[in-house]
Formats: C-alpha cells, sequence, structure tokens
C-alpha cells in the first residue's frame, strides 16, 4: 500500500517557541487525517483530525494544516511546553473517518529544551 | 471512565513460546484493533474487530497470530512459537463505532529472547 512518511524523524526546540512537524503523504485518495501523539511508555494520543475538504483545523494550542497540491501535512504547536515531548505520528485513512483503513507514519521525536 | 487496559505491561519470553496478550476496551466501544510498533516505527495494522461481525484478519503478519474478542468485550491476540521478530509493543484500541477516533492502550512490549 502506499505510505504516509515524515520529513524529520527528530526536531528540537526551546520552550516557548512554535514548533511544526510535517507530513508527506503519497496516497491521492486520502481523505482523512489525524495527529497522535506518543509518550514514552504510553499509547498514541488523539491531538486533532482534518478532513480533505478543509485546508486548516484548529485546537488548543495546535493547528494542523493540510497542502493537498502537494500532499503535506503539518502539525504547528504554539508555545511549546515540556510537556509537548513525546513522539508526534501522522495517520491517514483514503475514506472519511475510517479508522480501519489508518495509515500511520513513523514519526517525529520532538524534543523541547528548557 | 477508565480507558483501555493491556496486559501485561511487559512480556519477556523464550523463542518458541506462545504468549498470549489481554485487552480490555472502553466499555460500550463496538469496535477494537490490534497494531504493532516496532522499535522507532510506526503503527502496523494487525486486526480489527467491529461487533458481531467476522474481524479483518489481513494484517496478521503470519497464520502463528490469532486473535479472540468475546462479544463487545476482552480480546486476547495470541502468537504461537514466537520469534526474534515478534518482539515489539502490541497496541490495543477502541472505538465507540467503526467511524469514531481510536482510544489506545498504553501497549505490552514483548521480547523474545
Amino acid at each position: 500500500g502506499e505510505s504516509v512518511g515524515l520529513h524529520l524523524p527528530t526536531l528540537s526546540v526551546q520552550e516557548g517557541d512554535n514548533s511544526i512537524i510535517n507530513c508527506a503523504y503519497s496516497n491521492s485518495a486520502s481523505d482523512y487525517f489525524i495527529w497522535y501523539k506518543q509518550e514514552s511508555g504510553k499509547g498514541p494520543q488523539f491531538i486533532i483530525d482534518i478532513r480533505s475538504n478543509m485546508d486548516k483545523r484548529q485546537g488548543q494550542r495546535v493547528t494542523v494544516l493540510l497542502n493537498k497540491t502537494v500532499k503535506h501535512l503539518s502539525l504547528q504547536i504554539a508555545a511549546t511546553q515540556p510537556g509537548d515531548s513525546a513522539v508526534y505520528f501522522c495517520a491517514e485513512s483514503p475514506l472519511s473517518g475510517s479508522a480501519r483503513q489508518l495509515t500511520f507514519g513513523s514519526g517525529t521525536q520532538l524534543t523541547v529544551l528548557p | 471512565g477508565a480507558g483501555v487496559s493491556q496486559s501485561p505491561s511487559n512480556k519477556v519470553t523464550e523463542k518458541g513460546k506462545d504468549v498470549e496478550l489481554r485487552c480490555d476496551p472502553i466499555s460500550g466501544h463496538t469496535a477494537l484493533y490490534w497494531y504493532r510498533q516496532r522499535l522507532g516505527q510506526g503503527l502496523e495494522f494487525l486486526i480489527y474487530f467491529q461487533g458481531n461481525s467476522a474481524p479483518d484478519k489481513s494484517g496478521l503478519p503470519s497464520d502463528r497470530f490469532s486473535a479472540e474478542r468475546t462479544g463487545e468485550s476482552v480480546s486476547t491476540l495470541t502468537i504461537q512459537r514466537t520469534q526474534q521478530e515478534d518482539s515489539a509493543v502490541y497496541l490495543c484500541a477502541s472505538s465507540l463505532l467503526a467511524d469514531s477516533p481510536l482510544h489506545f492502550g498504553n501497549g505490552t512490549r514483548l521480547t523474545v529472547t
């Protein structure tokens, strides 16, 4: 099947700065996208999702941007905090909200520096 | 309420032994998923249960892997004759409906020596 990939495996940011985590996908039929956060020793935790009929969605301190033209997804975290240190995964599905068909990327390790 | 619970949290086994991993989903969640996560990698789909429908086993890597679910409750993932390449974190997730967000457990870290 088609894959979801991440541009950078690691990202270090200063506390208080904004973080941007990028994700590229290759399946043009992708319709639904999710970002998960995984802290060490824990399972992934849902952060935010977006459907292909949108190009931007905001949550609490997080914004997801979708550029379907170049098949690119990004997660922006405002005012990054130490508790944001984790691995962030993007996932995509070809059908709206179909969790069964989610394909996960390999993750980006975000480290927040004091 | 309680989240998805998995046990054991860690399991070390010898090559060739069988192991059984358990998942207690969130009460009322009709869908249940098993994933495998190798070190430094993303999640690999294994199997999916939805209500009383036949499970989607298309992600199971070999016939040494099997899973069962009792109604809309507990699920067990069994790996027979474990191999070293089976070493990974096995994650269970449940969702209220088939198209609802996934809620993950903390996983079982399996190490095959």
